[in-house]
């Protein structure tokens, strides 16, 4: 059974940073890109940032372009999600997210973990 | 970049009636689109993806068309069960990004 677990949510002050953690279980996960998607309070998804299955590829969405990295380490089967120079508008909860196919990084999700929630708050 | 939109932003209707939401992409995506649903506090499921194929496990009542620029998300007969915020996603095409259409609540008459 694929399970995906994020951590690392919390609150922060505006400025600061955070890392997001996502450990995966029940496939094999360096064969399969994953993405990170964020929910603000009562909006809609919005995609942030894919990785290929290896690491060698890395996309973000405007938004986080610059302050956010995606990485993981297919060791540990364990994505990452890490955030700098937060804003109050990052304030969501973050959904790690399995890539549907193996072929493309950026991809449809058919797995996702329950969330962790990020609040950029004073 | 491209961009999502979808319509309605929400609609009632009743049970055993025919639905339609249409999302359209600024740019054409070929058939790189998928549908999610979202239930109130529970998390996106995937419905389609490819633009009409079901993803396994999605009853049948539901399927997806379009390619390009326009798709369409049919759901043949609404049940109690369908009330959720559906979701469209541009996904694989250049630019590489995921981007979500603004979601259409559904909600029973």
């Amino acid at each position: 059974e694929v399970q995906l677990l994020e951590s690392g949510g919390g609150l922060v002050q505006p400025g600061g940073s955070l890392r997001l953690s996502c450990a995966a279980s029940g496939f094999t996960f360096s064969s399969y890109a994953m993405s990170w998607v964020r929910q603000a309070p009562g909006k809609g998804l919005e995609w942030v940032s894919a990785i290929s299955g290896s690491g060698g590829s890395t996309y973000y969405a405007d938004s986080v372009k610059g302050r956010f990295t995606i990485s993981r380490d297919n060791s540990k089967n364990t994505l990452y999600l890490q955030m700098n120079s937060l804003r109050a508008e990052d304030t969501a909860v973050y959904y790690c997210a399995k890539a549907l196919t193996m072929i493309v990084v950026v991809s449809s999700f058919d797995y996702w973990g329950q969330g962790t929630l990020v609040t950029v708050s004073s | 970049d491209i961009q999502m939109t979808q319509s309605p932003s929400s609609l009632s209707a009743s049970v055993g009636d025919r639905v339609t939401i249409t999302c359209r992409a600024s740019q054409g995506i070929s058939n790189y689109l998928a549908w999610y649903q979202q239930k109130p506090g529970k998390v996106p499921k995937l419905l389609i993806y490819a633009a009409s194929t079901l993803q396994s496990g999605v009853p049948s009542r539901f399927s997806g068309s379009g390619s390009g620029t326009d798709f369409t998300l049919t759901i043949s007969s609404l049940q109690p069960e369908d009330v959720a915020t559906y979701y469209c996603q541009k996904y694989n095409s250049a630019p590489p990004s995921g981007t979500f259409g603004p979601g259409t609540k559904v909600d029973i008459k």
